[in-house]
Protein backbone atom coordinates (compact mmCIF):
# COMPACT_ATOMS: atom_id res chain seq x y z
CA UNK A 1 0.00 0.00 0.00
CA UNK A 2 1.31 3.23 -0.72
CA UNK A 3 2.47 5.82 1.88
CA UNK A 4 1.02 8.86 3.36
CA UNK A 5 2.40 12.05 4.83
CA UNK A 6 0.59 14.04 6.95
CA UNK A 7 1.82 17.20 9.15
CA UNK A 8 2.26 16.44 12.85
CA UNK A 9 0.35 18.73 14.29
CA UNK A 10 -2.75 21.18 14.18
CA UNK A 11 -4.62 23.80 15.64
CA UNK A 12 -8.39 24.55 14.64
CA UNK A 13 -10.78 27.38 16.64
CA UNK A 14 -13.83 25.90 17.64
CA UNK A 15 -16.42 26.63 14.99
CA UNK A 16 -13.93 27.38 12.26
CA UNK A 17 -13.91 24.47 9.92
CA UNK A 18 -10.42 22.14 10.10
CA UNK A 19 -8.71 20.99 6.95
CA UNK A 20 -6.48 18.46 6.82
CA UNK A 21 -3.82 17.47 4.64
CA UNK A 22 -2.79 14.56 3.22
CA UNK A 23 0.07 13.45 1.26
CA UNK A 24 -0.37 10.20 -1.45
CA UNK A 25 1.51 10.61 -4.33
CA UNK A 26 2.28 7.21 -4.86
CA UNK A 27 -1.42 5.89 -4.67
CA UNK A 28 -2.37 2.83 -7.11
CA UNK A 29 -5.87 2.95 -8.92
CA UNK A 30 -7.16 0.60 -6.98
CA UNK A 31 -6.40 2.48 -3.82
CA UNK A 32 -8.73 3.95 -1.13
CA UNK A 33 -7.77 6.67 1.25
CA UNK A 34 -9.21 5.97 4.15
CA UNK A 35 -9.44 8.19 7.32
CA UNK A 36 -9.26 7.17 10.87
CA UNK A 37 -9.21 9.44 14.23
CA UNK A 38 -8.07 8.54 17.78
CA UNK A 39 -9.21 10.79 20.64
CA UNK A 40 -7.04 10.29 23.84
CA UNK A 41 -7.19 6.92 25.34
CA UNK A 42 -9.77 5.67 23.50
CA UNK A 43 -9.93 3.40 20.12
CA UNK A 44 -9.57 4.20 16.77
CA UNK A 45 -12.56 5.74 14.93
CA UNK A 46 -13.23 5.61 11.13
CA UNK A 47 -14.50 8.59 9.38
CA UNK A 48 -14.73 8.00 5.90
CA UNK A 49 -12.97 6.41 2.65
CA UNK A 50 -12.62 7.36 -1.08
CA UNK A 51 -11.30 6.54 -4.30
CA UNK A 52 -11.72 9.48 -6.56
CA UNK A 53 -14.70 11.07 -5.72
CA UNK A 54 -15.50 13.50 -2.98
CA UNK A 55 -17.42 11.73 -0.10
CA UNK A 56 -19.29 13.58 2.43
CA UNK A 57 -21.38 11.80 5.64
CA UNK A 58 -22.26 13.31 8.69
CA UNK A 59 -18.69 13.34 10.45
CA UNK A 60 -16.96 15.02 7.61
CA UNK A 61 -16.31 15.54 3.47
CA UNK A 62 -13.59 13.98 1.73
CA UNK A 63 -12.03 15.91 -1.06
CA UNK A 64 -9.84 13.85 -2.93
CA UNK A 65 -7.69 16.09 -5.45
CA UNK A 66 -7.74 14.97 -9.67
CA UNK A 67 -4.99 13.33 -9.57
CA UNK A 68 -5.36 11.46 -6.57
CA UNK A 69 -2.00 12.51 -5.20
CA UNK A 70 -3.02 14.34 -1.95
CA UNK A 71 -6.55 14.73 -0.02
CA UNK A 72 -8.12 16.96 2.40
CA UNK A 73 -10.17 15.90 5.13
CA UNK A 74 -12.71 18.84 6.25
CA UNK A 75 -14.42 18.66 10.06
CA UNK A 76 -16.69 21.39 9.28
CA UNK A 77 -17.43 23.23 11.98
CA UNK A 78 -15.12 21.64 14.19
CA UNK A 79 -16.22 21.28 18.11
CA UNK A 80 -13.20 20.44 21.62
CA UNK A 81 -14.78 16.88 21.13
CA UNK A 82 -12.61 16.71 17.73
CA UNK A 83 -9.33 16.94 19.49
CA UNK A 84 -7.83 13.66 18.52
CA UNK A 85 -5.20 12.32 16.26
CA UNK A 86 -6.18 11.78 12.63
CA UNK A 87 -4.90 9.17 10.13
CA UNK A 88 -4.87 9.34 6.86
CA UNK A 89 -4.50 5.58 5.57
CA UNK A 90 -4.26 4.20 1.86
CA UNK A 91 -5.65 0.80 1.06
CA UNK A 92 -5.95 -1.21 -1.84
CA UNK A 93 -8.77 -2.90 -2.73
CA UNK A 94 -9.42 -5.40 -3.49
CA UNK A 95 -6.30 -6.20 -1.30
CA UNK A 96 -2.99 -8.10 -2.25
CA UNK A 97 -0.56 -9.62 0.13
CA UNK A 98 -1.56 -6.84 2.53
CA UNK A 99 -5.24 -8.64 3.04
CA UNK A 100 -6.67 -7.28 6.36
CA UNK A 101 -4.08 -4.87 7.13
CA UNK A 102 -4.71 -1.43 8.49
CA UNK A 103 -1.27 0.28 8.17
CA UNK A 104 -1.67 3.40 10.41
CA UNK A 105 1.29 5.88 10.17
CA UNK A 106 2.55 9.23 12.57
CA UNK A 107 -1.00 11.02 12.01
CA UNK A 108 -1.86 14.48 13.18
CA UNK A 109 -2.44 15.94 16.06
CA UNK A 110 -5.87 17.97 15.79
CA UNK A 111 -5.93 20.56 18.67
CA UNK A 112 -8.80 22.54 18.93
CA UNK A 113 -9.17 25.30 21.18
CA UNK A 114 -12.31 27.69 22.59
CA UNK B 1 -24.83 -2.31 18.07
CA UNK B 2 -21.98 -0.80 17.09
CA UNK B 3 -19.67 -1.36 20.34
CA UNK B 4 -16.38 -3.81 20.84
CA UNK B 5 -15.90 -4.66 24.38
CA UNK B 6 -12.27 -5.53 25.99
CA UNK B 7 -11.58 -6.65 29.65
CA UNK B 8 -10.14 -5.71 31.58
CA UNK B 9 -9.40 -2.45 31.06
CA UNK B 10 -6.46 -2.31 33.27
CA UNK B 11 -3.63 -5.34 33.28
CA UNK B 12 -0.28 -5.26 35.84
CA UNK B 13 1.35 -8.69 35.64
CA UNK B 14 5.22 -10.16 36.65
CA UNK B 15 7.41 -11.54 33.93
CA UNK B 16 6.02 -14.93 35.07
CA UNK B 17 2.51 -14.22 35.04
CA UNK B 18 -0.22 -15.56 32.63
CA UNK B 19 -3.14 -13.69 31.65
CA UNK B 20 -5.75 -13.45 28.83
CA UNK B 21 -7.10 -10.39 27.25
CA UNK B 22 -10.70 -10.81 26.25
CA UNK B 23 -12.51 -8.78 23.04
CA UNK B 24 -16.38 -9.15 22.41
CA UNK B 25 -18.51 -7.91 19.64
CA UNK B 26 -22.02 -8.82 18.68
CA UNK B 27 -22.44 -6.85 15.42
CA UNK B 28 -22.10 -9.95 13.29
CA UNK B 29 -18.26 -9.19 12.08
CA UNK B 30 -16.34 -11.99 10.97
CA UNK B 31 -13.12 -10.07 10.67
CA UNK B 32 -11.71 -9.65 13.99
CA UNK B 33 -7.82 -7.77 14.80
CA UNK B 34 -5.29 -7.55 17.54
CA UNK B 35 -3.09 -4.01 17.82
CA UNK B 36 -0.31 -3.23 19.96
CA UNK B 37 0.25 0.79 20.57
CA UNK B 38 2.79 1.78 22.19
CA UNK B 39 3.01 5.48 23.45
CA UNK B 40 2.60 8.08 21.28
CA UNK B 41 2.58 5.70 18.43
CA UNK B 42 0.10 5.07 16.07
CA UNK B 43 -1.60 1.09 16.52
CA UNK B 44 0.40 -1.79 15.07
CA UNK B 45 -1.34 -4.95 13.81
CA UNK B 46 -0.79 -8.11 15.64
CA UNK B 47 -3.08 -10.12 14.07
CA UNK B 48 -6.08 -10.98 12.20
CA UNK B 49 -8.93 -13.58 11.95
CA UNK B 50 -11.24 -13.87 9.58
CA UNK B 51 -13.84 -16.39 9.82
CA UNK B 52 -12.53 -17.67 12.85
CA UNK B 53 -9.06 -18.91 11.17
CA UNK B 54 -5.89 -16.86 11.71
CA UNK B 55 -4.88 -14.84 8.34
CA UNK B 56 -1.93 -12.55 9.32
CA UNK B 57 0.58 -12.69 12.40
CA UNK B 58 2.61 -10.08 11.96
CA UNK B 59 5.65 -12.10 13.18
CA UNK B 60 4.70 -11.65 16.81
CA UNK B 61 6.90 -13.43 19.33
CA UNK B 62 5.43 -16.66 20.30
CA UNK B 63 4.58 -15.27 24.46
CA UNK B 64 1.51 -13.59 22.55
CA UNK B 65 -0.99 -16.42 21.19
CA UNK B 66 -4.24 -15.52 19.98
CA UNK B 67 -7.66 -17.59 20.02
CA UNK B 68 -11.04 -17.13 18.28
CA UNK B 69 -13.38 -19.70 19.99
CA UNK B 70 -16.06 -18.16 18.21
CA UNK B 71 -17.13 -15.63 15.85
CA UNK B 72 -17.93 -12.60 18.16
CA UNK B 73 -15.05 -13.83 21.08
CA UNK B 74 -11.27 -13.06 20.49
CA UNK B 75 -8.74 -13.78 23.25
CA UNK B 76 -5.21 -13.01 23.17
CA UNK B 77 -2.93 -15.15 25.88
CA UNK B 78 0.14 -13.75 27.46
CA UNK B 79 3.10 -15.76 28.87
CA UNK B 80 6.08 -14.76 29.97
CA UNK B 81 6.19 -11.14 28.73
CA UNK B 82 8.79 -8.84 29.02
CA UNK B 83 8.39 -5.18 30.42
CA UNK B 84 8.85 -3.53 26.75
CA UNK B 85 5.33 -5.53 25.94
CA UNK B 86 3.92 -3.05 28.22
CA UNK B 87 1.30 -0.89 25.80
CA UNK B 88 -2.51 -0.13 24.61
CA UNK B 89 -3.58 -3.33 22.97
CA UNK B 90 -6.34 -2.62 20.83
CA UNK B 91 -9.11 -5.20 19.43
CA UNK B 92 -11.03 -4.46 16.48
CA UNK B 93 -13.83 -5.74 14.02
CA UNK B 94 -14.98 -5.58 10.92
CA UNK B 95 -17.76 -7.46 8.21
CA UNK B 96 -14.77 -8.92 6.51
CA UNK B 97 -10.96 -8.02 6.16
CA UNK B 98 -11.08 -8.08 2.63
CA UNK B 99 -13.78 -5.81 2.00
CA UNK B 100 -13.96 -2.65 0.65
CA UNK B 101 -15.58 -0.49 2.91
CA UNK B 102 -13.23 -1.75 5.58
CA UNK B 103 -14.63 0.06 8.79
CA UNK B 104 -12.90 -1.20 11.43
CA UNK B 105 -14.93 -0.81 14.87
CA UNK B 106 -12.12 -0.81 17.74
CA UNK B 107 -12.57 -1.26 21.44
CA UNK B 108 -11.67 1.18 24.15
CA UNK B 109 -8.14 -1.24 24.76
CA UNK B 110 -6.36 -2.94 27.18
CA UNK B 111 -3.54 -0.87 29.42
CA UNK B 112 -0.56 -3.51 30.01
CA UNK B 113 1.64 -3.11 32.30
CA UNK B 114 4.49 -5.37 32.96
CA UNK B 115 6.63 -5.23 36.17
Amino acid sequence: DAKTTQPPSMDCAEGRAANLPCNHSTISGNEYVYWYRQIHSQGPQYIIHGLKNNETNEMASLIITEDRKSSTLILPHATLRDTAVYYCIVRAYPPADSWGKLQFGAGTQVVVTP
Amino acid sequence: DTEVTQTPKHLVMGMTNKKSLKCEQHMGHRAMYWYKQKAKKPPELMFVYSYEKLSINESVPSRFSPECPNSSLLNLHLHALQPEDSALYLCASSQDSGSQSYEQYFGPGTRLTVT
